[in-house]
């Protein structure tokens, strides 16, 4: 079965400060995603990536990066964290034949 | 663009009963809508799609119905169980591809009370 791993099952921040969410993908699937969850705003599309060092823009991608240098690994880039930007973050693939995503576990960011 | 809602928020059932969660989107293109499931300290799961040339999917115990027309989809979970408790997200897209992206709901917290 297909695993996505994210690096920090929880992490805890300053703000101002930069922070990397790393996910590694070991179906070499061509396209990941960041989402971000929310209490009753469901899960949003920060920035996602159909090739090594391409990336779009998501829905909300206003305070974060991504770097996408090889096909296994999607990284997430908060370039100065700021209280706002505390939430769960979770990382997925897409296989192309079925549109299923596929899930990592999730890393809960907390920015103080 | 797409915009999903999901209703109700917080549904608690005794187990054995049905439970029932609604979505509607407001994008007459879209084509392809997934239901997910989230346990706690999990990622979401895939539990059953439907694409809009079929109306209605089924997979067990759990069911989904399409209203094109109306643009609305549900997902119907029969004898509910105890690990049927988690978050249910509905989804929508225009399918064909990764840029089609999905546009989720809000979420359903299901709460199945033995």
């Amino acid at each position: 079965d297909v695993k996505v791993t994210q690096s920090s099952r929880y992490l805890v921040k300053r703000t101002g400060e930069k922070v990397f969410l790393e996910c590694v993908q070991d179906m070499d699937h061509e396209n990941m995603f960041w989402y971000r969850q929310d209490p009753g705003l469901g899960l949003r599309l920060i920035y996602f990536s159909y090739d090594v060092k391409m990336k779009e823009k998501g829905d909300i991608p206003e305070g974060y990066s991504v770097s996408r240098e090889k096909k296994e690994r999607f990284s997430l880039i908060l370039e100065s964290a700021s209280t706002n930007q505390t939430s769960m973050y979770l990382c997925a693939t897409y296989r192309q034949g079925d549109e299923k995503l596929f899930f990592g576990s999730g890393t809960q960011l907390s920015v103080l | 663009g797409e915009n999903v809602e999901q209703h109700p928020s917080t549904l608690s059932v005794q187990e054995g009963d049905s439970a029932v969660i609604k979505c509607t989107y407001s994008d007459s293109a879209s084509n392809y809508f997934p239901w997910y499931k989230q346990e706690l300290g999990k990622g979401p799961q895939l539990i059953i799609d439907i694409r809009s040339n079929v109306g209605e999917k089924k997979d067990q115990r759990i069911a989904v119905t399409l209203n094109k027309t109306a643009k609305h989809f549900s997902l119907h979970i029969t004898e509910t169980q105890p690990e049927d408790s988690a978050v249910y997200f509905c989804a929508a897209s225009r399918g064909g591809g990764a840029t089609n992206k999905l546009i989720f709901g809000t979420g359903t917290l299901l709460a199945v009370q033995p």
